[in-house]
């Protein structure tokens, strides 16, 4: 399977600990998304990264909230110094410009869990 | 900004037709979106509108009215498997794609 990838799946942490998600695109996308989502809403726009460069970040991400994409490939969320509502799904989206409409495809997502 | 509305829950019968609506008010405009997404997975694509009118693909198509800020998903001949959340999302100014909050569907017998 070629789809988008992330790990873990689940993760249940203690508030106040740091915790990294990690998602492999679509092998040819280079862009790269990523949202969290909570029971009953819909995708929030987290960020997003063309190749290793992170062009856009939302307002809404504290700065406990980091992102990286080092090589272009593979990308990272950390969550530092976690809170209860950061509990949520992770979601991370791929796609590839100039293959129509730039869709961004899915992955599975991290359901993250803050005790 | 970004303002996107849906019905929260709409419920239909198998084999039957429904329509769900989506109105947006955004600042910029460069498509709209339709995922669907069942309960505990990730959203997939649906459709994809950029053009006024209406995009069939087999049991779904959707339509797109950029002047009045209007879409709507239409599904035909329901399966019971078409129970799922369906997203409503408007791509605007550069990459960012904002979602609805989302149309609980649910197909009875």
């Amino acid at each position: 399977d070629t789809g988008v990838s992330q790990d873990p799946r689940h993760k249940i942490t203690k508030r106040g600990q740091n915790v990294t998600f990690r998602c492999d695109p679509i092998s040819e996308h280079n862009r790269l998304y990523w949202y969290r989502q909570t029971l009953g809403q819909g995708p929030e726009f987290l960020t997003y990264f063309q190749n290793e460069a992170q062009l856009e970040k939302s307002r809404l991400l504290s700065d406990r909230f980091s992102a990286e994409r080092p090589k272009g490939s593979f990308s990272t969320l950390e969550i530092q110094r976690t809170e209860q509502g950061d509990s949520a799904m992770y979601l991370c989206a791929s796609s590839a410009p100039g293959q129509g409409p730039d869709t961004q495809y899915f992955g599975p997502g991290t359901r993250l869990t803050v005790l | 900004g970004q303002n996107i509305d849906q019905p929260t829950e709409m419920t239909a019968t198998e084999g039957a037709i429904v329509q769900i609506n989506c109105t947006y008010q955004t600042s910029g405009f460069n498509g709209l979106f339709w995922y669907q997404q069942h309960a505990g997975e990730a959203p997939t694509f649906l459709s994809y509108n950029v053009l006024d009118g209406l995009e069939e693909k087999g049991r779904f198509s959707s339509f797109l009215s950029r002047s009045k800020g209007y879409s709507y998903l239409l599904l035909k001949e329901l399966q019971m498997k078409d129970s799922a959340s369906y997203l409503c999302a408007v791509k605007g100014g550069y990459q960012k794609v904002t979602f609805g909050t989302g149309t609980k569907l649910q197909v009875i017998p």
